[in-house]
């Protein structure tokens, strides 16, 4: 059974970049279909979608995160990544790394991993 | 952006009952890519049903999934003490794909 990890620093200063990674055992990165996603949950709010990157390479974000974002995907560690630039403390979430295969739906998910923006 | 409405806010039920929960979509929802997910407290959440009726793995027969266009439910009979939670809708049929601001169940 594929299994998701996060992992990145937990304190990121303001107006710096938020590098968050997600491993991914079990299963192999590069198989085609599946829809690697980044999504967050502010502290005891709701969900928010960040973006994914495709297996084919294509990638699709949230527009109100106003093109700070980039997923990329890295085959050779079986890692997909999040960088968020120019962070602020509206930032300050819990970040969640996801799996779809062909749209069926988020099934594999980490276990979230809390990023905090402060000074 | 498709907005989610959830209701009610907060359900309060005994177990053994049945429970009914609503998402309204503000525009039509494309193929009728509707999920619904359920979070415990430190939990990520986890998917219940995708496809707006199609059970995900290893879900409890008693979950199950309705509606089409801009109206779900998420129906829940006979709720076990485990089924206290809060439930969230997410559409991923048009970007950005968004979720409802969730319905907390929880024991009356």
């Amino acid at each position: 059974q594929v299994q998701l990890q996060e992992s990145g620093p937990g304190l990121v200063k303001p107006s710096h970049t938020l590098s968050l990674t997600c491993t991914v055992s079990g299963g192999s990165i590069s198989f085609g279909g599946y829809y690697w996603t980044w999504i967050r949950q502010h502290p005891d709010k709701g969900l928010e979608w960040i973006g994914y990157i495709h297996s084919s390479g294509s990638t699709n974000y949230n527009p109100s995160l106003k093109s700070r974002a980039t997923v990329s995907l890295d085959t050779s560690e079986n890692q997909f990544s999040l960088n968020l630039r120019s962070v602020t403390a509206a930032d300050t979430a819990v970040y969640y790394c996801a799996r779809d295969f062909d749209l069926t739906g988020y099934y594999d998910w980490g276990q979230g991993t809390l990023v905090t923006v402060s000074s | 952006e498709i907005v989610l409405t959830q209701s009610p806010g907060t359900l309060s039920l005994s177990p053994g009952e049945g429970a009914t929960l609503s998402c309204r979509a503000s525009q039509s929802v494309s193929n009728n890519y509707l999920a619904w997910f359920q979070q415990k407290p430190g939990q990520a959440p986890r998917l219940l049903i995708s496809g707006a009726s199609r059970r995900a793995a290893g879900i409890p027969g008693r979950f199950s999934g309705s509606g089409s266009g801009t109206d779900f439910a998420l129906t829940i009979t006979r709720l076990e003490p485990e089924d206290f939670a809060v439930y969230y809708c997410q559409q991923y049929g048009s970007s950005p794909y968004t979720f409802g601001q969730g319905t907390k169940l929880e024991i009356k």
